[in-house]
């Protein structure tokens, strides 16, 4: 199975920051990388596709990068609203597998 | 507009069989497949299975001697059982439209807890 290892577990940001949350797979998922927001008690929101392809929607400070084996979610300026685990997921082979999470929180 | 709702007892035994129910609304079942996501509390979301457009199913390796996914096209329903149910099956189970290679719309959950 692919491992998908998300860091860092937790990331303290000021509101207006920009900040990148990391992903790197086990071995190569080209782009078939995707990436989500689960606000608590809620459920997991698609935010973008195949590593960089953006979702309707969505707001544009969100974006990702990457291909192989290591990707990037940015947050250009981020808002309180924003506070949520983002979660990574791979589609490349199955079983599909997701990350471990990181956690932004307020500094 | 796209739906999902899970449903089904929130409380199971343990060693007894988990049965859950996905209705949708809003796309067709032999037009899309149907994934269920399975979530501890606290931690990542896990791949459990998919039901395909055309009927077929795939499941995930770890769970596949205990899963069985199934559907009726009729009632617009996808069904999940899953039997041995230990406390570490205990978490919120999630019913997705798999758009093949990743999941764009997702059903409010439904915490399934495994306790005597």
């Amino acid at each position: 199975d692919v491992v998908l290892t998300q860091s860092p577990a937790t990331l303290s940001v000021t509101p207006g920051e920009r900040i990148s949350l990391s992903c790197r797979a086990s071995e190569s998922v080209d782009t078939y990388l995707h990436w989500y927001q689960q606000k608590p008690n809620e459920s997991p929101r698609l935010l973008i596709k195949y590593a960089s392809q953006s979702i309707s929607g969505i707001p544009s400070r969100f974006s990702g990068s990457g291909s192989g084996t290591d990707f990037t979610l940015s947050i250009n300026g981020v808002e309180l609203e924003d506070l949520s685990i983002y979660y990574c997921q791979q589609g490349n082979s199955l079983p599909f597998t997701f990350g471990s999470g990181t956690k932004l929180e307020i500094k | 507009q796209v739906q999902l709702k899970e449903s089904g007892p929130g409380l199971v035994q343990p060693s007894e069989t988990l049965s859950l129910t996905c209705t949708v609304s809003g796309f067709s079942l032999t037009s899309y497949s149907v994934s269920w996501v399975r979530q501890p509390s606290g931690k990542g979301p896990e791949w459990m299975g998919r039901m395909w457009y055309d009927g077929d199913t795939a499941y995930n390796s770890a769970l596949k001697s205990r899963l069985s996914i199934s559907r009726d096209t009729s009632k617009n329903q996808v069904f999940l059982k899953m039997n041995s149910l230990q406390t570490d099956d205990t978490g919120t189970y999630y019913c997705t439209r798999d758009d093949v290679l990743f999941f764009a719309y997702w059903g409010q959950g439904t915490l399934v807890t495994v306790s005597s």
